[in-house]
């Protein structure tokens, strides 16, 4: 089993809807990330958070939201979608060390 | 501005030879550097991380270098073989455990038999 869970893997949406990504893993880190990936432009950080009581806004934060529900799981929310926010999004963990990163298999979505 | 450019798009190599990928930065100073391999569809996977103070780390068939100095890293595959085609991704992280790190866009090597 993936040790880095990311649901869906593909949505398609309508601009102003709500939309929920959500992250699962079963490695036991307390780091979670959420990254989007856009043609040209590489990985870029959202949130991030160092435990559950721990939410940082990392670059792009503008138009998200998140929430961590447990040490496992980490949601990803855009409250009202626009279609610059059609991108590949990455949810990632790391132990404390923070040396490296373990990747999900990626949300691939698109407001039309 | 802050800048991380990554050479080329793509890189084309014979099985057997050396690659070599280069992670160039302007006006960053970052604590820790990474790289990352990607393969199409699929999340990156961590290969290497060396810090400012180290100038070279190794891991079997790849080998980084950090010159702090020129602001550069290369990223070498030895002995390049058709499965190490992907996109690598060098990361500069400023802080440490990823709260200010910067991706670049990756260079896609493409190994030829």
């Amino acid at each position: 089993d993936a040790d880095v869970t990311q649901t869906p893997r593909n949505r398609i949406t309508k601009t102003g809807k709500r939309i929920m990504l959500e992250c699962s893993q079963t490695k036991g880190h307390d780091r979670m990330y959420w990254y989007r990936q856009d043609p040209g432009l590489g990985l870029r950080l959202i949130y991030y958070s160092f435990d559950v009581k721990d939410i940082n806004k990392g670059e792009i934060s503008d138009g998200y939201s998140v929430s961590r529900q447990a040490q496992a799981k980490f949601s990803l929310s855009l409250e009202s979608a626009i279609p610059n926010q059609t991108a590949l999004y990455f949810c990632a963990t790391s132990d404390n060390r923070g040396i490296e990163q373990f990747f999900g298999p990626g949300t691939r979505l698109t407001v039309l | 501005s802050q800048k991380i450019e990554q050479n080329s798009e793509a890189l084309n190599i014979q099985e057997g030879k050396t690659a070599t990928l280069t992670c160039n930065y302007t006006n960053y100073s970052p604590a820790y550097l990474q790289w990352y391999r990607q393969d199409p569809g699929r999340g990156p996977v961590f290969l290497l991380l060396i810090r400012e103070n180290e100038k070279e780390k190794r891991k079997e068939r790849l080998k980084v270098t950090f010159d702090t100095t020129l602001k550069q890293s290369l990223f070498h595959i030895t002995a390049s073989q058709p499965a190490d085609s992907a996109t690598y991704l060098c990361a500069l992280d400023m802080a440490g455990g990823y709260q200010k790190v910067t991706f670049g866009i990756g260079t896609k090597l493409q190994v030829i038999p």
